[in-house]
């Protein structure tokens, strides 16, 4: 069955460093979601992204978050300057057009953490 | 503002046991309710989805009911097994909101003990 695939699995970077988290949604799939999820709390939503620009974000993605599909296969998010808070387990998520019968399917996620 | 509740936050229950999950979400006005299962340090498996016009929905020993109407979702798992344990995620496709994110609960716990 086809997958959502991350990476890295887990990436560990300095306060105020810039990380791109990287996503290879399924192939025939073209809206894209970013998610996270800080150690026991909730799933919360960031971004979805469909024809090359954000169709909805959340209050969380503010000016230091970007996303990107820089080629036919990929989907990036980029974090320009982390923060300790942004510590989280991130996960990609790929559907076909969300009629409310198309499941999101999820990667495994990136572990962040900032040090 | 859509919020999702599950309760309990934790289950533990013997091998073999029937169980029931519960969730709960303030609006009704939803697309449809995913059940997610997490397994620690791992994604989110999509377990049954239940579109707003249906009642129910099974995969295998699984039984997923809807009720719209009073904001209420229950996921039935018979004759629990060990390779049950894992959290359960409820999460609600918003109707007015754009039709593009989902809103989590924050889980139980499930832990079936041998």
């Amino acid at each position: 069955e086809p997958e959502v695939t991350q990476t890295p699995s887990h990436q560990v970077t300095q306060m105020g460093q810039e990380v791109i988290l990287r996503c290879v949604p399924i192939s025939n799939h073209l809206y894209f979601y970013w998610y996270r999820q800080i150690l026991g709390q909730k799933v919360e939503f960031l971004v979805s992204f469909y024809n090359n620009e954000i169709s909805e974000k959340s209050e969380i993605f503010d000016d230091q978050f970007s996303v990107e599909r820089p080629d036919g296969s990929n989907f990036t998010l980029k974090i320009r300057s982390t923060k300790l808070e942004d510590s989280a387990m991130y996960f990609c998520a790929s559907s076909e057009p969300p009629d409310g019968n198309q499941p999101q399917h999820f990667g495994d996620g990136t572990r962040l953490s900032i040090l | 503002k859509q919020e999702v509740t599950q309760i309990p936050a934790a289950l533990s229950v013997p091998e073999g046991e029937n169980l029931v999950l519960n969730c709960s979400f303030t609006d009704s006005a939803i697309y449809n309710l995913q059940w997610f299962r997490q397994d620690p340090g791992k994604g989110l498996t999509s377990l049954l989805l239940i579109q707003s016009s249906q009642r129910e929905q099974t995969s295998g020993r699984l039984n997923a009911s809807l009720d719209k109407s009073s904001g209420r979702s229950t996921l039935y798992i018979a004759a629990s097994q060990p390779g049950d344990s894992a959290t359960y995620l409820c999460a609600v496709f918003h109707l007015y909101s754009s039709a593009s994110k989902i809103i989590f609960g924050s889980g139980t716990r499930l832990s079936i003990r041998p």
